[in-house]
């Protein structure tokens, strides 16, 4: 079975760091691009970045360059998102997802919350 | 950056009936389009990719339509399960700035 695990979620004070990990199984996760996608409360989907699958080509949504950094290691089966700089309004469900050809998102991780606030 | 705008924002069809969801791209994104159903406290859920290729384990009632800028998402007969939030999403600038519509919540008349 196809299982992404995201953790590493929590509450964060405004210019704190936080670094999220997502555990991949039940497929070969070195031959597809991953992505994170976040959700703030209430509110609709933003795709935040993605990876190649050897790591070599990395993008970001304009409101995250510079303050997060997405990467993966293929021997442990794992996807990353360090969080830098962070402010209230990076608050939201994160998600993890395997990306089919680099292009849709299926599957999707249950997502891990977090919260900036003081 | 290509904007996606969805309509109506929130519709109300009894269980059984046709359901038309549409999705309009700021410019064109030729087939590079997915669908998603999104039930509350659960992760997205693929449906529809290129348009109009259901997902694997979609049933026959979701289908998908449209090119260019403009698409439409048809639930045939809605079941009790299909109502839920859905998101249209656009891969045209593949291998980044994907952007998603702001959803259509599909509720019980």
């Amino acid at each position: 079975e196809v299982q992404l695990v995201e953790s590493g979620g929590g509450l964060v004070q405004p210019g704190g760091s936080l670094r999220l990990s997502c555990a991949a199984s039940g497929f070969t996760f070195s031959s597809y691009w991953m992505s994170w996608v976040r959700q703030a409360p209430g509110k609709g989907l933003e795709w935040v970045a993605n990876i190649k699958q050897d790591g070599s080509e990395k993008y970001y949504v304009d409101s995250v360059k510079g303050r997060f950094t997405i990467s993966r290691d293929n021997a442990k089966n794992s996807l990353y998102l360090q969080m830098n700089s962070l402010r209230a309004e990076d608050t939201a469900v994160y998600y993890c997802a395997t990306t089919i050809f680099g292009n849709w998102f299926d599957p999707w991780g249950q997502g891990t919350l977090v919260t900036v606030s003081s | 950056e290509i904007v996606m705008t969805q309509s109506p924002a929130t519709l109300s069809v009894s269980p059984g009936e046709r359901a038309t969801l549409s999705c309009r791209a700021s410019q064109s994104v030729s087939s590079n389009l997915a669908w998603y159903q999104q039930k509350p406290g659960q992760a997205p859920r693929l449906l529809i990719y290129g348009a109009s290729t259901r997902a694997t384990g979609i049933p026959a009632r979701f289908s998908g339509s449209g090119s260019g800028t403009e698409f439409t998402l048809t639930i045939s007969s809605l079941q009790s399960e299909d109502f839920a939030v859905y998101y249209c999403q656009q891969y045209n600038n593949w291998p980044g700035l994907y952007t998603f519509g702001q959803g259509t919540k599909l509720e019980i008349k």
